[in-house]
């Protein structure tokens, strides 16, 4: 079954210790992306990777680190989470600029 | 900067009623646009992808329409359910820049049984 997979699904975490959420897709994307979705805001970009090696920031990417070692994994990596970071992320997958994005279950964090 | 809005933001309707979201976006420099369904605290899940050389996709009760140059989508659905009560979500690709996808803040649809 075609799928993005996400872990953790929920995860508490305390300031400052650093944590990874996990994805991957099985589909051989080419582009996979992080959002992150708050009450009013909306779902807004984090990173975003056109490639193996190739990343960008998106529009709020301030706190987060991503990396692209293999085509099927996107790990989104919180070096220092801050309470303000307390939010629900997805991730996305994409063949390629013209087709239909893939989502993930999502990952409640909590940051306290 | 693209940005995308959806109105209404929430709506409730009785069971069996036909209705539409809206989607409107500022720049018309598209490649396509999908509309998705998330159900609370859930994923989402993709409902239909236009292309931006398409004027409409359909799939079961479901009908999304697009008219690039005024910058708008509609997405139908007919002979509404209670399961059809989620959060619709409408998201633009854009061509320039590395942004792959512009989401609105979303319809809340409940349906009354």
């Amino acid at each position: 079954e075609a799928q993005v997979t996400q872990n953790p699904r929920y995860l508490i975490t305390v300031t400052g210790k650093k944590l990874t959420v996990t994805c991957s897709q099985n589909m051989n994307h080419e582009y996979m992306s992080w959002y992150r979705q708050d009450p009013g805001l909306g779902l807004r970009q984090i990173y975003y990777s056109m490639n193996v090696e190739v990343t960008d920031k998106g529009d709020v990417p301030e706190g987060y680190k991503v990396s692209r070692k293999e085509k099927r994994n996107f790990p989104l990596i919180l070096e220092s989470p801050s309470p303000n970071q307390t939010s629900l992320y997805f991730c996305a997958s994409t063949r390629g600029e013209n087709t239909e994005a893939f989502f993930g279950q999502g990952t409640r964090l909590t940051v306290v | 900067k693209q940005e995308v809005t959806q109105i209404p933001a929430a709506l409730s309707v009785p069971e069996g009623e036909n209705l539409v979201l809206n989607c409107s976006f500022t720049d018309s420099a598209i490649y396509n646009l999908q509309w998705f369904r998330q159900d609370p605290g859930k994923g989402l899940t993709s409902l239909l992808l236009i292309q931006s050389s398409q004027r409409e996709q359909t799939s079961g009760r479901l009908n999304a329409s697009l008219d690039k140059s005024s910058g708008r989508s509609t997405l139908y659905i007919a002979a509404s359910q209670p399961g059809d009560s989620a959060t619709y979500l409408c998201a633009v690709r854009p061509h320039s820049g590395n942004t792959p996808l512009v989401f609105g803040k979303g319809t809340r649809l409940s349906v009354i049984a």
